[in-house]
């Protein structure tokens, strides 16, 4: 199987542009997972979506949201960027049921800079 | 909330040493797994591992969660060990599913 998929691998945006990140989760996973990894503040979670529906969120402002389509691919959107918003955004997948196994994978990771 | 943490901070080996790595958790957790970040930033699955004790090659994992501790043993440590070591936790009780909650890491060099 394929794994977790993260596209665009490097991203260099100004302050004040917004930015689309995209996740392809493993085949037959529904649960997709996002988090952000910075020196200071290590990695947090944001927000994790199952069959199209946020079921979890993080202590992020509303200038980070997500989405997640019919096929479980997921995309991270975030607005207004901020210096402080450089960071590596990591986006991990699994099976997601209630009482299933709940491994998570993750993939490489997209490295975003804000100038 | 839930606190994880991961000791030691920093480790430094030379190649063939062992080595012991521990994270505590502060609440009861129904999943826990380890990684190995690489230089390029990817989370290498290690372990998931909620209770019990599994081994893959040099390294194995045992987890109590009834004490609310694991821990990662590496023997006969290699250079390509070298890395920062994650464990993350995802609550029992948190009102949520695939929410883990990370340790800030051990970051281990070996040295040949």
């Amino acid at each position: 199987k394929a794994g977790v998929t993260q596209t665009p691998r490097y991203l260099i945006k100004t302050r004040g542009q917004q930015v689309t990140l995209s996740c392809s989760p493993i085949s037959g996973h529904r649960s997709v997972s996002w988090y952000q990894q910075t020196p200071g503040q290590g990695l947090q979670f944001l927000f994790e979506y199952f069959s199209e529906t946020q079921r979890n969120k993080g202590n992020f402002p509303g200038r980070f949201s997500g989405r997640q389509f019919s096929n479980s691919r997921s995309e991270m959107n975030v607005s207004t960027l901020e210096l402080g918003d450089s960071a590596l955004y990591l986006c991990a997948s699994s099976q997601g049921g209630v009482l299933s196994y709940n491994e998570q994978f993750f993939g490489p990771g997209t490295r975003l800079t804000v100038l | 909330g839930i606190q994880v943490e991961q000791s030691p901070p920093d480790l430094i080996l030379q190649e063939g040493a062992n080595s012991t790595l521990r994270c505590n958790f502060s609440d009861s957790v129904n999943n826990l797994q380890w990684f190995h970040q690489n230089p390029w930033g990817q989370l290498i699955n290690l372990f998931y591992i909620p209770s019990g004790t599994k081994q893959n090659g040099r390294l194995s994992a045992t987890t109590v969660a009834t004490e609310r501790y694991s821990l990662l043993y590496i023997s006969s440590s290699q250079t390509t060990d070298s890395g920062v070591y994650f464990c993350a936790v995802d609550l029992l009780f948190s009102g949520g599913y695939n929410k883990l909650i990370f340790g800030a890491g051990t970051r281990l060099a070996v040295h040949p």
